[in-house]
């Protein structure tokens, strides 16, 4: 079965620091990897979305990293901002699922001032 | 302004009742999803729609129903026969298979 295990759960960190967030994902090959930030309440918005042979794709204090060999991937965030606080869903588009997605659990990251 | 509209964004069921929540897109694309969302997990596939006129059940179709009958419409009814049915309901929809775009979500509950 294909699955997206994200980690941590959650996070807390203080504004202006910097964070990364993982997703390991069980089942390959696939179409793409995305990144969504969902805040609360609210429908997600993409960040990232990288294919199966791209190792990082940048949207400005984001950064997405993928290691096909590792089935892992990480978000990684530069120094945060209050706005950063929301959930981070990771999002595989496997091949063997019809171009369906599978969704991560999701990290809940806080940023305090 | 083109996106995703949702409505209601709150919306209150009674045992035995069917509601329907409206999912509505000016994108011109042509499939349209259904997810529901409950606290720490994963979005999880409902319905989906390729096309007008078509639509195929997801991982948890149980308990609800799809129509799309209009390509910009896709709304979803959460029927009595669904025993759990508070969580967080999101549509979506995509140019074939690229990148999902999501509306705003209706928080259902039970009273």
């Amino acid at each position: 079965k294909n699955q997206v295990e994200q980690s941590p759960q959650s996070l807390i960190i203080l504004e202006g620091k910097n964070c990364t967030l993982q997703c390991n994902y069980t089942v390959s090959p696939f179409s793409n990897l995305r990144w969504y930030k969902q805040d609360t309440g609210r429908g997600p918005v993409s960040l990232t979305i990288m294919t199966f042979s791209e190792n990082t794709k940048s949207n400005g204090r984001y950064t997405a990293t993928l290691d096909a060999d590792t089935k892992q991937s990480s978000l990684h965030i530069t120094a945060s901002q209050l706005s950063d606080s929301a959930s981070y869903i990771c999002v595989v588009t496997f091949y063997n699922a019809g171009n369906m997605l599978t969704f991560g659990g999701g990290t809940r990251l806080m940023v305090k001032p | 302004d083109g996106g995703i509209t949702q409505s209601p964004k709150y919306l209150f069921r009674k045992e035995g009742q069917n509601v329907t929540l409206s999912c509505e897109q000016n994108l011109n694309h042509d499939a349209m999803y259904w997810y529901r969302q409950d606290p720490g997990q994963g979005l999880r596939l409902i319905y989906y729609s390729q096309i007008v006129n078509d639509f195929q059940k997801g991982d948890i179709a149980e308990g609800y129903s799809v129509s799309r009958e209009k390509k910009e419409s896709f709304p979803l009814t959460v029927t009595s026969a669904q025993k759990n049915p508070t969580a967080f309901y999101l549509c979506a929809s995509s140019q074939r298979d690229r990148i999902q775009y999501f509306g705003a979500g209706t928080r259902l509950s039970v009273l």
